[in-house]
């Protein structure tokens, strides 16, 4: 059972466009949603992360959008450079004692940033 | 650098052999975390501890466990090891067990 659901797989932007990543989850206990960027070789680092009570935020160029009726969340890079070329992966666990902390992963979208 | 520390980097070994793959998490750090990595299961959670204890468990199997030590170090404990087991393992950190989550560079794990 998949219960977030990521896409696209893969994705291609033109430098300076906008990337956008979709994600969908089936548990509603969900309270906690990461995005984390992972380089080949390296360990996934986290980018930006929300929390339920609110609807977007943004850290720099990157800004998460969250719809609770939906069920659903997205990540936004604005400005898209070549560096931001790595594969992306949305999360959710729980973050307040109603079950297992561990993150679930979507499956990734691999992000390729064209000069 | 996210302050994680894991060893080894590589690790070869054959089919039903046991490993150890060991990690240090960031200083201050509580909570430590393991996570499986493959081509077709993607990012996997294993395993949680919290400041020595058990606390949450994920997809992992029976060959497979961990423990945290008074250091707050921990150890996956591989074994029985059959060739779907190769993968990536990754350590995560955290203060408490309900913060954001930072990862180790990972153990690549090939079993011939």
């Amino acid at each position: 059972q998949q219960q977030v659901k990521q896409s696209p797989q893969s994705l291609i932007v033109q430098k300076g466009g906008i990337s956008i990543i979709n994600c969908a989850y089936e548990n509603t206990a969900f309270d906690y949603f990461p995005w984390y960027q992972q380089f080949p070789g390296k360990g996934p680092a986290l980018l930006i992360a929300i929390r339920p009570d609110v609807s977007e935020k943004k850290e720099g160029r990157f800004t998460i959008s969250f719809n609770k009726s939906a069920k659903q969340f997205s990540l936004h890079i604005m400005d898209s450079q070549p560096g931001d070329s790595a594969t992306y992966f949305c999360a959710a666990s729980f973050q307040s004692g109603g079950g297992a902390d561990g993150l679930t992963f979507g499956k990734g979208t691999h992000l390729i940033i064209q000069p | 650098d996210s302050g994680v520390t894991q060893t080894p980097k590589h690790l070869i070994t054959a089919t039903g052999q046991r490993v150890t793959l060991r990690c240090s998490p960031r200083s201050g750090d509580l909570s430590v975390y393991w996570y499986q990595q493959s081509l077709d299961q993607g990012l996997q959670f294993l395993i949680q501890y919290y400041n020595g204890e058990e606390r949450a468990k994920g997809n992992i199997l029976e060959r497979f466990s961990a423990q945290q030590f008074p250091d707050l170090h921990s150890e996956l404990n591989l074994s029985s090891l059959e060739l779907g087991d190769s993968a990536l393992y990754f350590c995560a950190s955290s203060f408490g067990a309900h913060n954001e989550q930072f990862f180790g560079p990972g153990t690549r794990l090939t079993v011939l």
